[in-house]
């Protein structure tokens, strides 16, 4: 049984616009919740993360935001570059993350056309 | 700071060979975790150690092991491989308290 959805396998999106990328899940201890970026060969790339005592977290470009009530996240990319094309991974875990067995959903593959 | 290494970067290997794998992790990380990434199952966890103890377990069966030495550097052993044991291997090395993963390249196995 999958614990952490992402149901939408590709989205895709114009340069300069809102990409919203969404991430369910149903376990209700996962307190701690990340984004990854992914390219071809090439290792997930950290981009941010939000903990369950918070509701919205910003770095640049993204932000996330969590809805526990809902058990729904979502990264919101704005403005989307043609660079930002890549997969996108939500991950989940509990204990605060203190302990390094995250749990990922299957990805959403991410077009910026220009 | 170096990033966390991977080596052998591709592999190939037949079923009912062995294979161990090497990572390297950031400098001052303690935990190492490893995940397999399919294109069937996604990025999926196989084990986390830290301290040289495995702290946390994946659902894989026992042919997939690992270990930690003192200076946190982890190898992961894959016996009797079998065709689906095909995937890249990915390691990650955290230093603890707020759980951010950092990846390496991965290894590519592919099993003959």
């Amino acid at each position: 049984d999958q614990q952490v959805k992402q149901n939408s396998p590709s989205l895709s999106v114009q340069e300069g616009r809102i990409s919203i990328l969404n991430c369910d899940y149903t376990n209700s201890m996962f307190d701690y919740f990340l984004w990854y970026k992914k390219y071809p060969a090439e290792g997930p790339t950290f981009l941010i993360s939000i903990s369950s005592i918070k509701d919205k977290n910003e770095d640049g470009r993204f932000t996330v935001f969590l809805n526990k009530s809902a058990k729904h996240l979502s990264l919101h990319i704005v403005p989307s570059q043609p660079g930002d094309s890549a997969v996108y991974f939500c991950a989940a875990t509990r204990y605060g993350g203190s302990q390094g067995n995250l749990i990922f959903g299957k990805g959403t593959k991410l077009s910026v056309k220009p | 700071k170096a990033g966390v290494t991977q080596t052998p970067r591709y592999l190939i290997k037949t079923r009912g060979q062995q294979v161990t794998l090497s990572c390297s992790p950031i400098s001052g990380h303690r935990s190492v975790s490893w995940y397999q990434q399919t294109p069937g199952q996604g990025l999926q966890f196989l084990f986390e150690y830290f301290s040289e103890t495995q702290r946390n377990k994946g659902n894989f069966p026992g042919r997939f092991s690992g270990r930690q030495f003192s200076n946190s550097r982890s190898e992961m052993n894959v016996s009797t491989l079998e065709l689906g044991d095909s995937a890249l291997y990915l390691c990650a090395s955290s230093s603890g308290p707020d759980g951010t993963q950092y990846f390496g390249p991965g290894t590519r196995l592919l099993v003959l």
